[in-house]
């Protein structure tokens, strides 16, 4: 099946410890890109990549890093998460700019 | 930056009437992309826009571009209980570049 697949589903930290999300897709997509879902704010995007080690900053990137080694995996690593960074995060691939297809989201909780 | 304004907020219709969203950017834009996120779900793409005056229907769904590429719609006539979820338009305000802004979304409830 066709998907975009986002670990861990649910996600309780404290302040400060580093954490990664992963995201891997398997339709050979060459965009992928990182949003976070915050109530009022609607979806915003933190990184993007175009390529295969091609990634680039969307409207919020500050506080987050990304890497694109291989096609199918886009990792979100967060190296001192804060709690503004409390929310739920989707990971999603297209296959040239396209519709994206959505993963079924990372809700992240920074105390 | 870039900016897309969508409006209504909230819409609460009787099961049966219609629904429009509308969306207006601050700048033009290459292309506009409309998704549906049911409630506890993840957003789902429905289609994308590129063309200037692009008028497109999907069975109830009828999706319009501007003419200055700058605002979009989408309306559903004869909402069902099935058309529950927000409905977010996205756009890219350059050619070959990922960089997508989405608006704030439109959250429409049915009252049956």
């Amino acid at each position: 099946e066709a998907q975009v697949t986002q670990n861990p589903r649910y996600l309780i930290t404290v302040t400060g410890k580093k954490l990664t999300v992963t995201c891997s897709q398997n339709m050979n997509h060459e965009y992928m890109s990182w949003y976070r879902q915050d109530p009022g704010l609607g979806l915003r995007q933190i990184y993007y990549s175009m390529n295969v080690e091609v990634t680039d900053k969307g409207d919020v990137p500050e506080g987050y890093k990304v890497s694109r080694k291989e096609k199918r995996n886009f990792p979100l690593i967060l190296e001192s998460p804060s709690p503004n960074q409390t929310s739920l995060y989707f990971c999603a691939s297209s296959l040239s700019g396209g519709g994206y297809t959505f993963g079924s989201g990372t809700r992240l909780t920074v105390v | 930056g870039q900016q897309v304004m969508q409006i209504p907020q909230y819409q609460h219709v009787q099961e049966g009437e219609d629904f429009t969203t509308y969306c207006n950017s601050s700048t033009t834009l290459s292309n506009i992309q409309w998704y549906k996120q049911r409630p506890g779900g993840h957003p789902v793409f429905l289609i994308q826009l590129v063309k200037s005056g692009e008028v497109k229907k999907q069975k109830r769904l009828t999706f319009q571009f501007g003419e200055a590429k700058k605002n979009s719609s989408l309306h559903i006539t004869a909402t069902q209980t099935t058309d529950v979820g927000t409905y977010f338009c996205a756009g890219h305000h350059y050619f070959g570049n990922e960089k997508l802004t989405f608006g704030t979304g439109t959250r429409l409830t049915i009252i049956p």
